[in-house]
């Protein structure tokens, strides 16, 4: 079975300190990839998505960077961080016809 | 654009009772669509996934219909519990080669014992 994994958990960043984030994927091979971020009292918003190795597409010009350097591996990144970049960032994967799963998440709080 | 409504905002219930969640999409072009149950502070769960040429979907209390012409989904949850209480997501994939989920803004849910 298909299953995917974040982390970290929790995170909490200074304004201006860079940030890494990883959502890796097992049992399948080249999934679409896909990072959402959900805000404090708002909806979830797709950030990128990838369909295969060194192919990201960008939903939302912003302080963020995605990239994937192999197939099963998403990294989300900022060089700087800002206060506006907190919030709850999602790994998904799509399944094809079973539709997506998503990871467990990362909370992010810049300070 | 794909624009993905949900309706009621929140909504608060005594227990037993039975329900209906509003999706609607401004294009009918879907690959499927899913809804999604998410605790507070926590990741997204999925229910129900409906591909373009169903009408509905049943799993447990819940069943999911879609009407890909007019652009609606619903989903009946049956005989309500205090642990249905979450926020309910509708989300639809997208028709062209990238399947980018859409999502509603969801539905909060309180079930009173």
């Amino acid at each position: 079975s298909q299953t995917i994994h974040q982390w970290p958990a929790t995170l909490v960043q200074p304004v201006g300190s860079p940030l890494s984030l990883e959502c890796t994927v097992e049992g399948t091979s080249n999934p679409n990839l896909y990072w959402y971020r959900q805000a404090a009292g708002r909806g979830l918003q797709l950030l990128f998505y990838s369909v295969g190795i060194g192919q990201i597409s960008s939903e939302v010009p912003q302080n963020l960077s995605a990239s994937r350097p192999q197939d099963r591996q998403f990294i989300l990144s900022s060089k700087k961080l800002l206060l506006s970049d907190s919030g709850f960032y999602l790994c998904a994967l799509l399944q094809g016809a079973r539709g997506y799963t998503f990871g467990s998440g990362t909370r992010l709080t810049v300070v | 654009k794909q624009e993905v409504t949900q309706i009621p905002a929140a909504l608060s219930v005594p227990e037993g009772e039975n329900l209906v969640l509003n999706c609607s999409f401004t294009d009918s072009a879907i690959y499927n669509l899913q809804w999604f149950r998410q605790d507070p502070g926590k990741g997204l769960t999925s229910l129900l996934l409906i591909q373009s040429s169903q009408r509905e979907q049943t799993s447990g209390r819940l069943n999911a219909s879609l009407d890909k012409s007019s652009g609606r989904s619903t989903l009946y949850i049956a005989a309500s519990q205090p642990g249905d209480s979450a926020t309910y997501l509708c989300a639809v994939t997208t028709g062209d080669s990238s399947y980018k989920l859409i999502f509603g803004s969801g539905t909060r849910l309180l079930v009173r014992p």
